[in-house]
């Protein structure tokens, strides 16, 4: 079964740092790989989803890379701001139409 | 666009009490939808999914059970609940296919079972 890492659990930076979440997966039999963004007590909210045939995907301040062969991806902050502070989760999608997550990344960016 | 429903927000129940939770999708056909469990301090345990109407399959035995009576309606049930049951719930959808495409998320339940 696929199981997903996320380190490290917590993240406090100050602001304007650049920063890196990382993600591992035991399998490399996947189809795509997502990072979500989750505030306190709400749903989760897509940032970037890579199939499994890319290697990065960029969005504003976010880049999000997959090295599917070694089992992990990177997700890259640039000039981190307060509206950053959240918990970064990454979802690895299989087969059977499943995702799996990790347990989160908390990040905290001090004003 | 598309857009997913989730309701309620948050809900008390005894412990013994029935459970209904409901999400709904618009604007996407035939989508996978998902049903997962998110306890303090743990990450997302996938409950049930569905590919297409009166088809889901079930990651976890437990007293919940889910329904799919219409193409973008899923149900989250339970006939007593239990304590253990208290958690935080989402409801998600992706498009279907081979390849798994992006997956969406309602803003959840929280539920407390006291």
């Amino acid at each position: 079964k696929q199981e997903v890492t996320q380190i490290p659990a917590a993240l406090s930076v100050p602001e304007g740092e650049n920063l890196v979440l990382n993600c591992s997966f035991t399998d490399s039999a996947i189809y795509n790989l997502q990072w979500f963004r989750q505030d306190p007590g709400k749903g989760l909210t897509s940032l970037l989803l890579i199939q499994s045939s890319q290697r990065e995907q960029t969005s504003g301040r976010l880049n999000a890379s997959l090295d599917k062969s070694s089992g992990r991806s990177t997700l890259y902050i640039a000039a981190s701001q307060p509206g950053d502070s959240a918990t970064y989760l990454c979802a690895v999608g299989g087969s059977g139409n499943q995702f799996y997550f990790g347990t989160g990344t908390s990040l905290t960016v001090i004003p | 666009s598309q857009t997913i429903h989730q309701w309620p927000a948050t809900l008390v129940q005894p412990v013994g009490s029935p459970l209904s939770l409901e999400c709904t999708v618009e604007g996407t056909s035939n989508p996978n939808l998902y049903w997962y469990r998110q306890a303090a301090g743990r990450g997302l345990q996938l409950l049930f999914y569905s590919v297409g109407i009166g088809q889901i399959s079930s990651e976890v035995p437990q007293n919940l059970s889910a329904s799919r009576p219409q193409d973008r309606q899923f149900i989250l049930s339970s006939k007593k609940l239990l304590l253990s049951d208290s958690g935080f719930y989402l409801c998600a959808w992706s498009g279907t296919g081979v390849m798994n495409t992006e997956a969406f998320f309602g803003q959840g339940t929280r539920l407390t079972v006291v």
